[in-house]
């Protein structure tokens, strides 16, 4: 089992909905990031969570420690909100970071 | 440009040739990470460093992996007697390292590699 799971894996929604991603993992940790990555590569970091909420524009991350899981909120999705999301852990007992498999979102217009 | 800058953007190469990819970090980010993405992956942990000195590596890195950060700035990953398997995305990303609990990673656009 990985150590860190999102859902869905693939997800395709019309302009304007409101988009869940989620991440659930299963060892003790020290940071949450979010990151999108476009295609051809290119990374951004979008959150840091280490608990509670953080907003940012239409982008909504929450964290619950206890239960070891995170969700990602886009409201007003729009086409260029597709792209691929993904969740990544820093481990308690070190740095290094574990990356989830992504979930890939695809706004229609 | 003051980001994350990769070198070569894309590598194709023969089975058993040996490859190096250079990153050049944000200046002044003393932690520099590099990961191994295969189509329809998450990024995988290969290895980092703090200034210098390599801190950690993945299992991952077999023997024919090696990076260098002489002068703690920019890095480099080579990989020797390339196998198929290797083709994949390399990503590189460096940290300021001020405070663990804070840092964001920043990535660079990664290095492609094809081996044929």
């Amino acid at each position: 089992k990985n150590e860190v799971e999102q859902s869905p894996q693939n997800l395709t929604a019309q302009e304007g909905e409101f988009i869940t991603i989620n991440c659930s993992y299963s060892v003790g940790i020290s940071a949450l990031h979010w990151l999108q990555q476009h295609p051809g590569g290119g990374i951004v970091s979008l959150f840091m969570l280490s608990s509670g909420k953080k907003k940012h524009g239409r982008l909504i991350a929450t964290i619950n420690i206890q239960e070891k899981h995170s969700s990602l909120h886009i409201t007003a999705s729009h086409p260029r909100d597709s792209a691929v999301y993904i969740c990544a852990v820093r481990k308690r007992d070190g740095d290094k970071i574990i990356f989830g498999k992504g979930t890939r979102l695809h706004i229609l217009p | 440009d003051t980001g994350v800058s990769q070198n070569p953007r894309h590598k194709i190469t023969k089975r058993g040739q040996n490859v190096t990819f250079r990153c050049d970090p944000i200046s002044e980010h003393n932690r520099l990470y590099w990961y191994r993405q295969t189509l329809g992956q998450g990024p995988e942990f290969l290895t980092y460093f703090q200034n210098e000195a390599q801190l950690e590596k993945s299992r991952l890195l077999s023997d024919r992996f090696s990076a260098e950060r002489p002068k703690g700035s920019f890095s480099t990953l080579e990989i020797q007697r390339t196998e198929q398997g290797d083709s994949a995305m390399y990503l590189c990303a460096s940290t300021s390292g001020l405070a663990t609990f804070t840092d964001t990673q920043y990535f660079g656009p990664g290095t492609r590699l094809t081996v044929l």
